[in-house]
């Protein structure tokens, strides 16, 4: 069949405002989440996880909050720069002992000074 | 501590050619897994080694293949290539399940 390209989600922002970033994840047996960054020509790039026995973890000016009722994962930048225009994308890895990453389909976050 | 290292960054390959990509991995981690990130289908697993043996792998087609070495360094292989193997092959080594990845492959298939 024909490949449609991902519509990705985007947010802009206005430097200096707090960004949230929602994602919801697939797996109810998943039981550790990574937030990833990515920006243009680059590869992924660690941010903040959270295991499944949490509801919240802070980071530096990030927060990543976790809803296992309604399996959702938000994002919470704080004082959003102009470098931090990129791609997020959530990512989840079921338990079983094997690292593989289930992503979703990422959001553009787009910084205006 | 280096990062991870994937080789070429960028390559061109014609249509039923073979193409191999190598991944150098964080000094100490044992896991080695690769994805392949499209615009169509954004980011997907293809298979996970550890300890040089392959302990998941992803819905693609039997031209993707890989291995990991006794120095956990791992390259994986497409064959007979098709236009939709255009893609951006990333790399990712792990311990204690934070992965962190590399900057990427670059595949073009014309």
């Amino acid at each position: 069949g024909e490949s449609v390209g991902l519509h990705l989600p985007t947010l802009s922002v206005q430097e200096g405002d707090n960004s949230i970033i929602n994602c919801a994840y697939s797996n109810s047996a998943s039981d550790y989440f990574i937030w990833y960054k990515q920006e243009s020509g680059k590869g992924p790039q660690f941010i903040i996880d959270i295991r499944s026995n949490m509801d919240k973890r802070q980071g530096q000016r990030v927060t990543v909050l976790l809803n296992k009722t309604v399996k959702h994962l938000s994002l919470q930048i704080a004082a959003t720069q102009p470098g931090d225009s990129a791609v997020y994308f959530c990512a989840e890895i079921t338990q079983g002992g094997s690292e593989k990453l289930v992503f979703g389909k990422g959001t553009k976050l787009t910084v205006n000074p | 501590k280096a990062g991870v290292t994937q080789t070429p960054r960028y390559l061109i390959k014609t249509r039923g050619q073979q193409v191999t990509l190598s991944c150098s991995p964080i000094s100490g981690h044992r896991s080695v897994s690769w994805y392949q990130q499209t615009p169509g289908q954004g980011l997907q697993f293809l298979f996970e080694y550890f300890s040089e043996t392959q302990r998941n792998k992803g819905n693609f087609p039997g031209r993707f293949s890989g291995r990991q070495f006794s120095n956990s360094r791992s390259e994986m292989n497409v064959s007979t290539l098709e236009l939709g193997d255009s893609a951006l092959y990333l790399c990712a080594s792990s311990q204690f399940r934070e992965l962190f990845f590399g900057e990427g492959s670059r595949l073009t298939v014309l």
